[in-house]
């Protein structure tokens, strides 16, 4: 079974310059997430859906980040303007479904992002 | 509030040796998940274990183990007979199951295992 896709691997961009990242989850799970990690810290939430619609985004930095899982598969992150502070890992990751029971979660490698 | 406390930062053992890893959780509810996930230096964090807060039974899963006492807020990770292979940061989380909750991670700030040969 194929894991959670992720593109590009790696990325560098002047700040208040645009990226985005593309991820494509396990095939039929329908929970997506959009998680920011920082070096040296534990991923952080930034974005869930569950199938198309969006179910937890409170701590998406709305005015500069946005992501989008139109169809219910996959999904995008993008970031306009970037600042030197979004420098980190972008991990998207996919479950069965989502809910108080606690699905585990399965992540993809990651895109590394430089701003500079 | 939700909180996931790995105090110890990095280890470095010796292969063969044994070693815990530490995580200290806190919430309100009565229902919660833990997980451990690993994070080898490729970045893709890969799933260990998930226990709900109802079973404190240890787990042992191979050269793995896990203890689970919910009196000290405590999950914590031995790896016995460590392998350089086992180097990797890793990560302890929780979700709580309050109603209307989605599932979301809370996440340690990891601990680095280095395994010398």
């Amino acid at each position: 079974e194929a894991g959670v896709a992720q593109s590009p691997r790696y990325k560098i961009i002047e700040k208040r310059q645009s990226v985005a990242f593309w991820c494509n989850p396990i095939s039929g799970h329908a929970t997506l997430y959009w998680y920011q990690q920082i070096l040296g810290q534990g991923p952080k939430l930034l974005i869930q859906f569950q199938n198309n619609g969006v179910v937890d985004d409170s701590q998406l930095p709305k005015d500069r980040f946005s992501a989008e899982r139109l169809k219910g598969v996959d999904s995008t992150l993008k970031i306009q303007p970037a600042k030197l502070e979004d420098s980190a890992v972008y991990l998207c990751a996919s479950s069965v479904g989502t809910g108080p029971q606690g699905y585990e979660q399965y992540f993809g490698p990651g895109t590394r992002l430089t701003v500079t | 509030a939700q909180k996931v406390t790995q105090a110890q930062t990095e280890i470095s053992v010796v292969e063969k040796e044994d070693v815990t890893l530490d995580c200290v959780y806190e919430t309100r509810d009565t229902t919660y998940y833990l997980f451990w996930y690993k994070q080898p230096p490729s970045g893709e964090l890969v799933f260990l274990i998930r226990r709900n807060s109802f079973d404190e039974q240890n787990e042992i899963s191979g050269r793995y183990s896990w203890n689970f006492q919910k009196s000290t807020s405590s999950f914590n990770f031995t790896i016995t007979a460590s392998q350089v292979v086992d180097s990797a940061v890793y990560f302890c989380a929780l979700s709580e199951a309050q109603r209307g909750s989605q599932g979301n991670l809370i996440f340690g700030k990891g601990t680095k295992l280095s395994v010398k040969p």
